[in-house]
């Protein structure tokens, strides 16, 4: 079964800072792979996802991804966070194969500190 | 983008009593909904599949005639909580899967409904 593990589950930083969010999966096939952000009291936005070809993704706000086939990793990063990016921020994976079930990690909450 | 919309956005019931969820894609055709539920500070919860036109594939450990899914249209699922207790208060999520052969497997999420069971 799939499974998506989010390392960190409270990260605080200061604005300007670099981000990385690691995001580990288990699923021996095909995946494809998601970071959604939850902003304060809204609902789920992707921000980007990977479904094949050049394993880094850029997504929207500056934020960009790499999949790295042989370490089952999806890491979020993002060169010089804002106040704004203050949120929770889910990875998620759904197997390639027409599954269609989309498996959430437990989410990383964001703090930015102005 | 593609819009999901959940209808009401927040709920408060008395126990015993069942509430319906409608979540609607609003300019796509959805032919798979889903419904997740989110506790407090934890991530989602796959509920089930709805798949439009047959029945819900549920997840395990999720009681189908509580949770009873109806997925009628192209752009219409309801979940229905049945006979609602204390501890089915949480927040529901919908998403919806656009058909279309480049983004089949992109969800888009309702903005979810907070059922608060008194």
């Amino acid at each position: 079964a799939q499974s998506v593990s989010q390392h960190n589950h409270h990260v605080i930083l200061s604005e300007a800072a670099s981000l990385e969010l690691g995001c580990n999966y288990s699923y021996g096939g095909t995946v494809n792979l998601f970071w959604y952000v939850q902003y304060p009291g809204q609902h789920l936005q992707l921000l980007l996802k990977y479904f094949s070809g050049d394993p880094l993704v850029k997504g929207i706000k500056g934020f960009e991804a790499e999949f790295i086939k042989s370490k089952f990793s999806f890491n979020l990063r993002k060169p010089s966070v804002q106040w704004s990016d203050t949120a929770e921020y889910f990875c998620a994976v759904n197997a390639g194969t027409g599954g269609f079930k989309t498996i959430f990690g437990a989410g990383t909450r964001l703090f930015v500190k102005a | 983008g593609a819009v999901v919309s959940q209808h009401p956005s927040r709920v408060i019931c008395k126990s015993g009593t069942s509430v319906k969820i409608e979540c609607r894609s609003l300019d796509f055709q959805a032919t798979t909904m889903f419904w997740y539920r989110q506790f407090p500070k934890q991530s989602l919860m796959l509920m089930a599949t709805s798949n439009e036109g047959s029945k819900a594939t549920y997840e395990q450990g999720v009681e189908k005639d509580k949770f009873l899914i109806n997925h009628a249209s192209l752009t219409l699922s309801t979940l229905t909580v049945t006979s609602a207790h204390p501890e089915d208060s949480s927040f529901y999520i919908c998403s919806a899967r656009e058909w279309s052969s480049g983004s089949a497997d992109t969800q888009y999420f309702g903005p979810g409904t907070r059922l608060t069971v008194l």
